[in-house]
């Protein structure tokens, strides 16, 4: 399964709200698709699991939706810690591979 | 709270060995519900799951297609901890390496260890 991520960069204003989408190239089964952060010299941090599961910890300005092939990371009133590099992940076969990344800048 | 400690050399030499340990800490490398990864992060950012160890009555093991004939994740239930061998890696084997915990049985990643930076030289 490919991941297609978009945009490839997305510029907002702390506040705005964003909207990261994921597709794959077929359908993921069980709706099993992650999302994560990743911050500059920082290892990913898991936010979504189950395409809407909020991971332990994440502010529920996070949230995830989307089934089958299309996917979405939402996050309302963006706050400057919330500008990094956003992933998802398909573990619905054992094959597992992520999307190539959308930046969040300011 | 989980743990993942890597260690291993920065630096490898073409056609020789890639190792990488990542020890555990608040969990078993025996758990039945986990699963221990190794991906890794090319320079331009792209992520690739390697592989996985885990045990399920068994240890198990499965590999991404790209790396399947050169790699090997064993698990050392002694240390409580996994390693990484590549072999004949090449200069395109240059990248971030982190271990990480998969949940499930299809594994989303839940806890990652620091990273280890990975050069090989020709």
């Amino acid at each position: 399964i490919v991941l297609t991520q978009s945009p490839g960069t997305l510029s907002l204003s702390p506040g705005a709200r964003a909207t990261l989408s994921c597709r794959a190239s077929q359908s993921v089964s069980s709706n099993y698709l992650a999302w994560y952060q990743q911050k500059p010299g920082r290892a990913p941090r898991l936010l979504i699991y189950g395409a809407s599961t909020r991971a332990t910890g994440i502010p529920d300005r996070f949230s995830g939706s989307g089934s089958g092939t299309d996917f979405t990371l939402t996050i309302r009133r963006l706050e400057p810690e919330d500008f990094a590099i956003y992933y998802c992940q398909q573990y619905g076969s054992s094959r597992y591979n992520f999307g190539q990344g959308t930046k969040l800048e300011i | 709270q989980v743990q993942l400690q890597q260690s291993g050399p920065g630096l490898v030499k073409a056609s020789q060995i890639l190792s990488l340990t990542c020890v555990i800490s608040g969990d078993s490398v025996s758990s039945n519900s986990a699963g221990w990864n190794w991906i890794r992060q090319s320079p331009s950012g792209g992520l690739e799951w390697l592989g996985r160890t885990y045990y399920r009555s068994k240890w198990e093991n499965d590999y991404a297609v790209s790396v399947k004939s050169r790699i090997i994740i064993n698990p050392d239930t002694s240390k409580n901890q996994f390693s990484l061998q590549l072999n004949s890696v090449t200069p395109e084997d240059t990248a971030l390496y982190f271990c990480a915990r998969g949940r499930g049985g299809l594994h989303y990643f839940d806890y990652w260890g620091q990273g280890t930076l990975v050069t090989v030289s020709s």
